[in-house]
């Protein structure tokens, strides 16, 4: 069956250091891959978008790897502060970048001072 | 240009009942995209739309849902009987043509609770 996996508990760290978070996938082969951002009660707010044959993206301190042959993405985000706090998503496109985007149950972290 | 604007944000209806959604895009995107989020769920791809044409529907969309978007601008999402498994957040996005992979914008959504 087709599915897409993030870390289902919460990712607490101190501010300052790098989170990771990992989104992986099967039976998918997705043109795209998308990262979310979802705070309470509100609609997600895209952070980064990668294309299959690209291998690293980076904006200010967001920084996504695409790995096509392990189906998996990962999201860091560096010097990471209190306001990071929130549920992350990956989410795959499906339909060869139209925005048929096909979500993970998210993750959230929790940055602590 | 505010985003993605959704009505109601919150709306509370008795099973049986019908409820309509309203999604205003951001105003020179051409595609249109209905979602559903439970809780501690990503948010479940409805349907699509590109212009005024509904290109794509989810199977999750049964007889009981309808969406348009009569003149390619504003979109509605209607319900009919609702039932309680309809009690979910419906988010809104869209995005702008003219290519592939470009963002799509959600709206802060409409929260449903079947009483």
């Amino acid at each position: 069956s087709q599915k897409i996996e993030q870390n289902s508990e919460a990712l607490n760290i101190q501010e300052g250091k790098t989170a990771t978070l990992t989104c992986n996938y099967t039976n998918y082969s997705p043109a795209y891959l998308q990262w979310y951002r979802q705070d309470p009660g509100r609609g997600p707010v895209f952070l980064l978008l990668i294309r299959e044959n690209e291998k690293e993206k980076r904006k200010e301190r967001l920084k996504v790897t695409f790995d096509t042959t392990l189906k998996q993405s990962l999201f860091h985000i560096t010097a990471s502060q209190p306001a990071d706090s929130a549920t992350y998503l990956c989410a795959l496109d499906i339909s060869g970048g139209y925005n048929k985007l096909i979500f993970g149950a998210g993750t959230r972290l929790a940055v602590h001072p | 240009d505010t985003g993605v604007s959704q009505d109601p944000r919150h709306k509370i209806t008795k099973r049986g009942q019908n409820v309509t959604f309203r999604c205003d895009p951001i105003s020179e995107h051409n595609r249109l995209y209905w979602y559903r989020q439970t809780l501690g769920q990503g948010p479940e791809f409805l349907t699509y739309f590109q212009n005024e044409a509904q290109l794509e529907k989810s199977r999750l969309l049964s007889d009981r849902f309808s969406a348009e978007r009569p003149k390619g601008s504003f979109s509605t999402l209607e319900i009919q009987r609702t039932e309680q498994g309809d009690s979910a957040m419906y988010l809104c996005a869209s995005s702008r043509t003219g290519g592939v992979n470009t963002e799509a914008f959600f709206g802060q959504g409409t929260r449903l609770t079947v009483v």
